[in-house]
């Protein structure tokens, strides 16, 4: 069965700290895409990082890296330097194969607070 | 960037009315469209995917009777949740794919509140 896990319902960091984001897939496609979407109160969805199964090297973009593992099956989203404007929902989503072609899943998210 | 606008942003209905929402891609073409429920706190769940000019796939328990789903163009795809109850209040947000190898893009949301 295909399926996203994070474990963490809320992490709690101070400003300018890292903080590591917990997500460990199931698949057993040997390609997949792994996403990191940022979901701030007003509902968007802000599109953070994508790792695909074949790249190399981690995902980095700005802040934000992805630590990826493949033979653990991990995907965890590291932020650097946190800031107040980080505090949000976040969820890793995976791209999987469906009978209408692909679509995302998602994990249950984690809630990040950030305080001063 | 890609941009995808989602009408309205929210809406309250009367129940056993029916409420639709449209999910628009303004600047490229959507060959697949996806729409999530999502309960506060917890994750998008998806419902269904629609490929334009096809039926839409539903996922396992949703009913196809109750959320209407068409994706008669590019650019455009339509939910209805017919006759609504209050259970079916909840946060609803679209997303669009301009192909298989590309990224995924959200609208804002839609919040449904029936009374």
């Amino acid at each position: 069965a295909q399926k996203i896990t994070q474990t963490q319902p809320g992490m709690f960091v101070q400003e300018k700290e890292a903080v590591t984001l917990d997500c460990t897939y199931d698949t057993s496609d040997p390609s997949y895409g792994l996403f990191w979407y940022k979901q701030p109160s007003s509902g968007e969805m802000i599109f953070l990082i994508y790792q695909g199964s074949y790249d190399q090297q981690n995902a980095t973009e700005g802040r934000y890296s992805l630590n990826f593992q493949k033979a653990r099956k991990s995907a965890n989203l590291v932020i650097s330097a946190s800031q107040l404007g980080d505090s949000a929902m976040y969820f890793c989503a995976m791209r999987v194969i469906n009978q209408a072609g692909t679509a995302l899943i998602f994990g249950k998210g984690t809630t990040l607070s950030v305080s001063s | 960037g890609a941009v995808v606008s989602q009408h309205p942003s929210w809406v309250i209905c009367k129940s056993g009315t029916s409420v639709k929402i449209e999910c628009r891609s303004l600047d490229f073409q959507a060959t697949t469209m996806f729409w999530y429920r999502q309960f506060p706190k917890q994750s998008l769940m998806l419902m269904a995917t629609s490929n334009e000019g096809s039926k839409a796939t539903y996922e396992q328990g949703v009913e196809k009777d109750k959320f209407l789903i068409n994706h008669a163009s590019l650019t455009l795809s339509t939910l209805t949740v017919t006759s609504a109850h209050p259970e079916d209040s909840s946060f609803y947000i679209c997303s669009a794919a301009a192909g298989v190898s590309y990224g995924y893009t959200f609208g804002s949301g839609t919040r449904l509140t029936v009374v």
